[in-house]
């Protein structure tokens, strides 16, 4: 089956400039995570979500950062003002109901902040 | 604050022999403990987890887990030159937060 999509995979941003990430989860999972990964490092936690709710949020790096899943599928990370550090790898990752362990990540959507 | 410690390598292994991959880890309270695989360029891919003390076997990968001294290991038989990939280790806490290594980038030498 379709597996987790990533939209835009590229995304080039003048400093300033507000960007939104598009994440279609597999169907029927229930949890979503957001990931950032810098070049080198492994992914670090941003916001994770069951269904329409944000369980979670305490990775977000600032208020310039919001994730919203208003109807418990697609998943929006929004970055505002976005700097020239919030330049990286966004990675998205579902799980089914019964193995939330279990993150099937999506290809990610690379952010380069000019 | 929360930790898993990876050596970043490289780590170089001749083709056919067993490659061992280490992590450790600083949350008691972590549970749960994941293997993912990432090419260069591309996305995490899970290899396998482990929840109890001891090995789990799947194919050519088995996963070790010592809880008492926070080590979680993985080792690779018989490797091959598409093994070669940077091997990431995640623990994850009693709120289903994952807690990433920088990864360790291996080598598989033909």
């Amino acid at each position: 089956g379709a597996g987790v999509s990533q939209s835009p995979r590229y995304k080039v941003a003048k400093r300033g400039q507000d960007v939104a990430l598009r994440c279609d989860p597999i169907s029927g999972h229930v949890s979503l995570f957001w990931y950032q990964q810098a070049l080198g490092q492994g992914p670090e936690f941003l916001t994770y979500f069951q269904n329409e709710a944000q369980l979670d949020k305490s990775g977000l790096p600032s208020d310039r950062f919001f994730a919203e899943r208003p109807e418990g599928s697609v998943s929006t990370l929004k970055i505002q003002r976005t700097q020239q550090e919030d330049s990286a790898v966004y990675l998205c990752a579902s799980s089914p109901p019964r193995e939330p362990r279990l993150g099937y990540f999506g290809p990610g959507t690379r952010l380069l902040v000019l | 604050q929360k930790e898993v410690e990876q050596n970043s390598g490289p780590l170089s292994v001749p083709e056919g022999a067993i490659a061992s991959l280490n992590c450790t880890y600083s949350d008691r309270g972590s549970q749960s403990f994941f293997w993912y695989r990432q090419y260069s360029g591309k996305s995490p891919e899970l290899i396998m987890f482990i929840y109890s003390n001891g090995d789990k076997e799947d194919g050519r990968f088995t996963a070790q887990l010592n809880k008492a001294s926070q080590y979680v290991s993985l080792l690779i038989r018989d490797s091959q030159p598409s093994d070669s990939a940077t091997y990431l280790c995640a623990g994850q806490d009693s709120n289903y937060q994952l807690i990433w290594g920088a990864g360790t980038k291996l080598i598989i030498k033909p």
